[in-house]
């Protein structure tokens, strides 16, 4: 079946580690996404790619990281300038412009 | 810039009873809309979408919504509830080039009573 896989669902790390989350898409959409949502705040974008070996900021990427070396996988690395990481994050993509965004079942972050 | 409001952040309704959550967009020229819903820990599920045309669109699960230029509103419907759609809701606005890149409301809680 086709869809967007996050891994893991859930994840536990030390203050001050980075820590990456994945993201693979089987669709063969052309742009990838990273949301984070926090209680009451909705989604928040991090970052975005359009194309393979390009990305751009999104409203909230201080203290992340992504790349997109393929197509189908778009990686998030929380780093340890991440002030308060502790959320969680979805991957989503979508086919072309102006269309909707297909959702992961998201990874849930916890520092401690 | 774009931007959504939705003005209720919880709502309790009986089962069987109908259902209405209200979404409330800022943008400057013909918005894409969608409504999304999410069950606890889980991701989000597409319920419907505007792009153009007819304002009132169907959507899965019996939900609805109708596109208001005049009031810049996207107001989700359901005539009659199950237990099944307690979940949060949540609307989102694109642009015409934004790729899928996506501002989304607070969200509704939706709890439903038997």
């Amino acid at each position: 079946d086709g869809g967007i896989t996050q891994s893991p669902k859930y994840l536990f790390r030390k203050e001050g580690q980075n820590v990456t989350l994945s993201c693979e898409q089987n669709l063969n959409h052309d742009a990838m996404y990273w949301y984070r949502q926090d209680p009451g705040q909705g989604l928040r974008l991090i970052y975005y790619s359009q194309i393979v070996n390009d990305f751009q900021k999104g409203d909230i990427a201080e203290g992340y990281s992504v790349s997109r070396e393929k197509k189908e996988s778009f990686p998030l690395t929380v780093t340890s300038a991440q002030k308060n990481p502790t959320a969680f994050y979805l991957c989503a993509s979508s086919p072309r412009p102006s269309t909707e965004a297909f959702f992961g079942q998201g990874t849930r972050l916890t520092v401690v | 810039a774009q931007s959504v409001t939705q003005p209720d952040i919880h709502i309790t309704v009986s089962e069987g009873a109908s259902l209405e959550l209200r979404c409330n967009y800022s943008y400057g020229a013909t918005p894409y809309l969608f409504w999304y819903v999410q069950s606890p820990g889980q991701g989000l599920q597409l319920l419907l979408k505007y792009f153009s045309g007819d304002t009132l669109v169907q959507g899965i699960k019996g939900f609805e919504a109708e596109f208001k230029r005049s009031q810049s509103s996207f107001n989700l419907r359901k005539p009659s509830v199950h237990w099944s759609d307690a979940a949060e809701y949540f609307c989102a606005v694109g642009a015409s080039d934004s790729w899928g890149k996506l501002q989304f409301g607070a969200g509704t809680q939706v709890v439903v009573t038997p």
